[in-house]
């Protein structure tokens, strides 16, 4: 079946520390891959998509490249900010799978001063 | 323009009984869909309506049912309410409902809790 992993959070950094965020994927067939963020309180916002592969989503300094040879949409941020303290879902959305998204558990980010 | 709206945002309720959950699409969006997102569960998808039929549904027991309405709202329904059906439920619209290439957008959800 289609599956998303992500790493285990909470994830701790200080401010203006570099983020990655990792995920990996299983599909059976091309599927396109998003990134949310959850606030506290909050539903999900679209943070950035890639819709095939090498394509590289960006929005509000976040960026995440769609390596089909490692199955992988890993989520990068130069430098984070306090206000970026969240929880992030990496999913994937398959034609033919019925328009649902899969999602992965979600990462908790912690950005202290 | 105005997101997804959702009401209530909080709901209590007692076992057994039935909810009724809301949720208003971004304008021109033709598909709606509803999410469960329960403590240590995660984000599971629920159901799928586009032009007022429901066209998928995740692996939910018959009493999760909803409709979608001519004006593309719909509602979420869940009977005999049970317990474990406590969970943030999250309604997301989006355009040309099977492009898989077109973004899916949140509402801030309703919080359903069981007493």
């Amino acid at each position: 079946g289609n599956s998303v992993t992500q790493m285990e959070g909470p994830v701790t950094l200080s401010e203006e520390a570099f983020l990655t965020i990792n995920c990996t994927y299983t599909a059976t067939g091309y599927p396109s891959l998003f990134w949310y963020v959850q606030y506290p309180g909050e539903g999900l916002q679209l943070l950035l998509k890639a819709t095939k592969a090498d394509d590289k989503g960006s929005n509000k300094g976040f960026e995440a490249t769609y390596r089909k040879e490692t199955t992988s949409f890993h989520l990068e941020k130069g430098s984070v900010q306090v206000s970026d303290s969240a929880v992030y879902f990496c999913a994937l959305r398959l034609t033919g799978g019925g328009n649902k998204l899969t999602f992965g558990t979600g990462t908790q980010l912690k950005v202290e001063l | 323009e105005a997101g997804v709206t959702q009401s209530p945002t909080h709901l209590i309720k007692t076992r057994g009984q039935q909810a009724t959950l809301r949720c208003s699409p971004i304008s021109g969006h033709t598909s709606v869909y509803w999410y469960q997102q329960a403590l240590g569960l995660g984000l599971q998808f629920l159901l799928w309506y586009d032009e007022g039929e429901e066209r998928n549904r995740g692996n939910f027991p018959p009493r999760f049912s909803g409709r979608q309405f001519p004006n593309y709202s719909s509602e979420l329904n869940v009977n005999a309410l049970e317990l474990e059906d406590s969970a943030l439920y999250l309604c997301a619209s989006s355009s040309q409902g099977f492009s898989p290439n077109q973004p899916q957008h949140f509402g801030d959800g309703t919080r359903l809790s069981i007493l």
